[in-house]
């Protein structure tokens, strides 16, 4: 594997379910990143990962909530999720420390479409 | 707080030269990125201007102006595969790192034979 995956790549969940996306990055870098993607809005940050440590919570919901086990690994959990959390979920990884952190490595996205 | 406002759509034919504007209004951040996202696909990163003025990599160039709250990207010899979608981002100063990206809502380009 190479870059950075993200599984599933399309997941349908009922408001009541409980589920998480799950990504990996096999860059070696050190920082990681959720992002929602909604048509036709700018991608949204989520959080924020930096040498493990939670580093930004935008004002996520509750109802998400990150994990991050290691530099390579990075979860998002998911419960009572509303139809309008429905979007494309992308992680991200970039290296901190070199001065190129806003150089990030996209995922290829998990298409969450809650019923 | 942040803004970036860059055209919904552009639609030229290969082998032209487009150009993709990005306006901003912020009080300060670190440098302008853009990243390409073709459908179903993931954003990649194509360029980043510290500082004013252009940086070329190959057929793309991109160019910043921060007196006048102002980038663009310009993509030179369009080709069918350059048909994506482009989005700019800063990295705002308030933010405390240049991770922290804001994203535009992107411009879908379209190259026609």
């Amino acid at each position: 594997e190479t870059g950075v995956t993200q599984t599933p790549r399309h997941l349908v969940m009922g408001m009541t379910n409980k589920k998480s996306l799950k990504c990996e990055q096999h860059l070696g870098h050190n920082a990681m990143y959720w992002y929602k993607q909604s048509a036709k809005k700018p991608l949204e940050l989520m959080f924020v990962y930096s040498l493990e440590e939670r580093v930004e919570n935008n004002s996520v919901p509750s109802r998400f909530s990150p994990e991050c086990p290691n530099s390579s690994h990075l979860f998002l959990h998911l419960h009572t999720l509303q139809p309008e959390d429905s979007a494309l979920y992308l992680c991200a990884s970039s290296q901190e420390g070199t001065g190129l952190s806003y150089e990030q490595y996209f995922g290829p996205g998990t298409r969450l479409t809650v019923t | 707080g942040q803004s970036l406002e860059q055209p919904s759509e552009v639609t030229a034919v290969e082998g032209a030269i487009v150009q993709i504007n990005c306006t901003y209004q912020t009080s300060g951040f670190y440098g302008l990125s853009w990243y390409q996202q073709h459908d179903g696909g993931a954003p990649t990163f194509l360029s980043y201007n510290a500082l004013d003025g252009l940086e070329e990599t190959g057929r793309f160039s991109s160019f910043l102006s921060r007196s006048d709250s102002y980038g663009y990207l310009l993509l030179q010899e369009l080709q069918m595969k350059d048909s994506a979608s482009y989005f700019c981002a800063v990295s705002p100063f308030s933010s405390g790192s240049a991770r922290q990206l804001t994203f535009g809502s992107g411009t879908q380009l379209t190259v026609l034979p």
